[in-house]
């Protein structure tokens, strides 16, 4: 059974930084790229990031572009978000979503965590 | 920037069909998806490449495409499927995943 467990969400105030991390099982995580996605409270879904199988390419959103960092430890079947300079406009649920494909990214989202709440407050 | 525009809500009886529209330029070039999502639930993937049905998801919902509009149909709509349903499809060049604003799907 697919997994992702999304964890490190916390009160944060504006300027500050944040790590997320999302634990995956149940699948080859190596094989296949993975993506976070985000949620604002009563808000839709807003698509953040995602990254390749092997780290080797990363994409980002124009609105966290510059401020936040992909990346994963395939030895680990970890998924990471590093968030820098935080803005009230980053309070989210965030998501770690699995890409449908393997080898090859389909940019769809087959299975997603339960999601992790950050909140950017002063 | 990309946008997909969905109508906020859709009401339906109980056993009604429900359809709810999904419009971008780059629908003709792009695949879409649909999501359902429950009240503090995650998304659920319940059409992929526009009108194929992942396995688990009941024959009732289907998708289709037409030019710059796609279309999530429900048959049959049962209490179960009030959610809030959200398509996603690419850009143009592929570059940037983009959500459409979401629909409320109300079963009356």
């Amino acid at each position: 059974e697919v997994q992702l467990v999304e964890s490190g969400g916390v009160v944060v105030q504006p300027g500050g930084s944040l790590r997320l991390s999302c634990a995956a099982s149940g699948f080859t995580f190596d094989d296949y790229t993975m993506h976070w996605v985000r949620q604002a409270p009563g808000k839709g879904l807003e698509w953040v990031s995602l990254i390749s199988w092997d780290g080797g390419s990363t994409y980002y959103a124009d609105s966290v572009k510059g401020r936040f960092t992909i990346s994963r430890d395939n030895s680990k079947n970890s998924l990471y978000l590093q968030m820098n300079s935080l803005r009230t406009e980053d309070t989210a649920l965030y998501y770690c979503a699995k890409d449908n494909g393997a080898p090859h990214p389909q940019y769809y989202f087959d299975y997603w965590g339960q999601g992790t709440l950050v909140t950017v407050s002063s | 920037s990309y946008e997909l525009t969905q109508p906020p809500s859709v009401s339906v009886s109980p056993g009604q069909t429900a359809r709810i529209t999904c419009s971008g330029d780059a629908l003709p070039k792009q695949y879409a998806y649909w999501y359902q999502q429950k009240p503090g639930q995650a998304p659920v993937l319940v059409i992929y490449k526009d009108s194929e049905r992942p396995s688990g998801i009941p024959e009732r919902f289907s998708g289709s495409s037409s030019g710059t509009t796609v279309t999530l149909t429900i048959s049959g709509v049962q209490a179960e499927d009030e959610a809030d349903y959200y398509c996603q499809s690419a850009d143009s060049s592929g570059t940037y995943t983009v959500f459409g604003g979401g629909t409320k799907l109300t079963v009356l």
